[in-house]
């Protein structure tokens, strides 16, 4: 399996400019949760779907930040417009019921790297 | 509401000596806690994960970790560290939100190894 991937793992943009990151989970997976990393705040939960439904959505830090999964396979997350106090590394994780019930076992994808200037 | 102190926010031990990185739980009932270790420019690994079943948990790359109740406590341990273990170390414990198993992460341990 190839993990968890996202997309770009790099992005410089300037202040006022829309955003948007992008994940694919690992296949089979049924849970997607976005996080946040930043010196200051360490790794936050900012949202997380269930069988492509945002289940909680009250770590997003203001309406400037949507997230959507249009299928399985594939989520987005976006700023717009974004500001340079959105400068962080965003983390897509996975990861599945198994036969016990067990969800707490979450797959990070490499990360992005976002610098808005 | 779950959470874990990471002791300590940073540790620098030489190449071939032990490695103790420490984190103390606070749970309400019987938690699960991991190790997660994140390389430079590089995402989150899972080194190791207890669950209840035996106290001592093996993970990747050697490193172990011990549950103790007693102690609210879930230290991870290396016997002898490598130049490649030179990363941050994240102790998680996972919090239980109607039905959903939600992370909470320690605020980190960045670990140096010197030759």
């Amino acid at each position: 399996d190839a993990g968890v991937i996202q997309s770009p793992r790099h992005e410089v943009t300037e202040m006022g400019q829309e955003v948007t990151l992008r994940c694919k989970p690992i296949s089979g997976h049924d849970y997607l949760f976005w996080y946040r990393q930043t010196m200051m705040r360490g790794l936050e939960l900012l949202i997380y779907f269930n069988n492509n439904v945002p289940i909680d959505d009250s770590g997003m830090p203001e309406d400037r930040f949507s997230a959507k999964m249009p299928n399985a396979s594939f989520s987005t997350l976006k700023i717009q417009p974004s500001e340079p106090r959105d400068s962080a590394v965003y983390f897509c994780a996975s990861s599945f019921i198994g036969t016990s019930g067990d969800t707490d076992t979450q797959y990070f994808g490499p990360g992005t790297r976002l610098t808005v200037l | 509401a779950q959470s874990v102190t990471q002791l300590d926010s940073h540790v620098s031990v030489s190449e071939g000596t032990p490695v103790l990185l420490r984190c103390n739980y606070s749970s309400s009932y019987s938690p699960s806690l991991f190790w997660y270790v994140q390389h430079p420019n590089k995402g989150l690994q899972l080194l190791l994960k207890y669950t209840s079943a035996a106290t001592l948990v093996k993970g990747i790359n050697g490193f172990e970790a011990e549950f103790k109740k007693s102690e609210t406590s879930f230290h991870l341990t290396k016997p002898s560290a490598h130049m490649s273990d030179a990363a941050e170390y994240f102790c998680v414990v996972s919090e239980r939100d109607t039905g959903f198993q939600k992370l909470v992460f320690g605020t980190g341990t960045r670990l140096l190894v010197s030759p």
